[in-house]
């Protein structure tokens, strides 16, 4: 079974402050491990993906996640903030494998403060 | 871009009434999901689809829920006998072979069980 526990349900940074967003998983198998976004009414949208290949991961809007498999970690973060990447953000895993269906955390949601 | 399209936005039903939720996914794409987002908590995996079969469902894709490809374009997922803790955005999402690892999501339909 896979699992994914992101710590923080809501992070509030300044606009050009770092961002840092949690995500530890679970798995049994090499995990593929993912980012998505969800901006308010929308649907969820990739950031990036660790996939077995470079550990360190560039995605879209300037973010980037670092797979460390000695403490199972996947965190994103973002050098300087910006106003517009208050969303909700979701970590996922899957299998590399399979039909790898994705299981989610519980969501993290970015306030941006002025 | 190619991307996923959901219909209706959002339905609104009476408990006991069954519905059906549409998806388009992209069209060369052989893999198809529904997950489902109750209000406040996570995105959780209903079931995959691929060569005309479900690949696998969660325990949450009961004897009430069926996914059909009637077409070869819509994917559809039909609830007969809705209930009040049915209340969610469900997503559909698509990917294209078994070699590529990234589902893409449609916006999703907001269903309201009354």
């Amino acid at each position: 079974a896979q699992s994914v526990t992101q710590l923080g349900s809501h992070v509030s940074v300044s606009e050009g402050a770092l961002v840092l967003l949690r995500c530890n998983y679970s798995s049994s198998v090499p995990p593929y491990l993912f980012w998505y976004v969800q901006y308010p009414n929308q649907g969820l949208q990739l950031l990036l993906k660790y996939t077995s290949a470079a550990t360190l991961v560039k995605g879209i809007n300037g973010f980037e996640a670092e797979f460390k498999k000695s403490e199972t970690s996947f965190h994103l973060t973002k050098p300087s903030a910006h106003m517009s990447d208050a969303a909700e953000y979701f970590c996922a895993v899957s299998s590399n494998f399979g039909n790898e269906k994705l299981t989610f955390g519980t969501g993290t949601r970015l306030t941006i403060i002025p | 871009e190619p991307e996923v399209t959901q219909t209706p936005s959002h339905q609104v039903t009476q408990m006991g009434q069954e519905v059906i939720l549409r998806c388009v996914p992209i069209s060369n794409h052989l893999y198809f999901y529904w997950y489902r987002q109750i209000l406040g908590q996570k995105v959780e995996f209903l079931v995959s689809f691929y060569n005309n079969e479900i690949s696998e469902k969660s325990e949450i894709f009961d004897d009430q829920f069926s996914v059909e490809r009637p077409d070869g374009s819509n994917f559809t997922l039909k609830i007969r006998s809705t209930k009040l803790e049915d209340s969610a955005m469900y997503f559909c999402a698509s990917r294209r072979d078994r070699d590529t690892d990234t589902q893409y999501f449609g916006p999703g339909t907001r269903l309201t069980v009354l």
